[in-house]
């Protein structure tokens, strides 16, 4: 089993650019998950999916951060313009539902914006 | 909406020397609740959950963790604790309601231990 996969693993960029991190799911796994961690603001949950759809996205920080899930076997997290104090790591995490499972974590992506 | 508090920000401590750590969460209504683990430079890996039936909840590694559902409480133990085991814990808690499927995480503990 590959587990949660996600790309790239480091991303190194200027502030105004455009960020994309990506995510494969386990397969089967029908829901879907974006966590953002901070040494400020510990482990924060962006956005979720179930089946595809955007569940709740109350935790995306501002309009310049936007999730998609075109299948069920992808999903992107998109800052644009991205800014220094979006530095961080992005996990991604899939579970079977959204009922009584566990989420299992990707490895994550570390961002830094300078 | 849920949140979870968990008490020590860094516990030190020797090889062999026993473990709690605090984990309490706020809501009122039926709860699942986790431990995760994060070793350094990794991503988060599950110790144990609980979902239902014996609030002893045993996990991986030799971990162990109590839900008292009166104190709101989870707190995570070891009897004995190992160098391998120097990382940082998260106590997590999934509720129902219009939080579904959501998981609301503490701020983390890092544990130290030393040989």
């Amino acid at each position: 089993d590959a587990g949660v996969i996600q790309s790239p693993r480091h991303e190194v960029t200027e502030m105004g650019q455009e960020v994309t991190l990506r995510c494969k799911p386990i397969s089967g796994h029908n829901s879907l998950f974006w966590y953002r961690q901070t040494m400020m603001r510990g482990l924060e949950l962006l956005i979720y999916f179930n089946n595809n759809v955007p569940i709740d996205d109350s935790g995306m920080p501002e309009d310049r951060f936007s999730a998609k899930m075109p299948n069920a076997s992808f999903s992107t997290l998109k800052i644009q313009p991205s800014e220094p104090r979006d530095s961080a790591v992005y996990f991604c995490a899939s579970s079977l539902g959204l009922s009584s499972y566990e989420q299992y974590f990707g490895p994550g992506t570390r961002l830094t914006v300078t | 909406a849920q949140s979870v508090s968990q008490h020590n920000h860094h516990v030190i401590l020797s090889e062999a020397a026993s473990l709690e750590l605090g984990c309490n969460y706020s809501y009122g209504g039926t709860v699942n609740l986790f431990w995760y683990v994060q070793y350094p430079g990794q991503h988060l890996q599950l110790l144990l959950k609980y979902f239902s039936g014996d609030p002893l909840v045993k996990g991986i590694k030799g971990f162990e963790a109590e839900f008292i559902k009166s104190k709101f409480s989870f707190n995570l133990r070891k009897p004995s604790v190992q160098w391998s085991d120097t990382a940082e814990y998260f106590c997590a808690v999934k509720a129902g309601g219009t939080s579904y499927g959501k998981l609301t995480f503490g701020q983390g503990t890092i544990l130290t231990v030393h040989p």
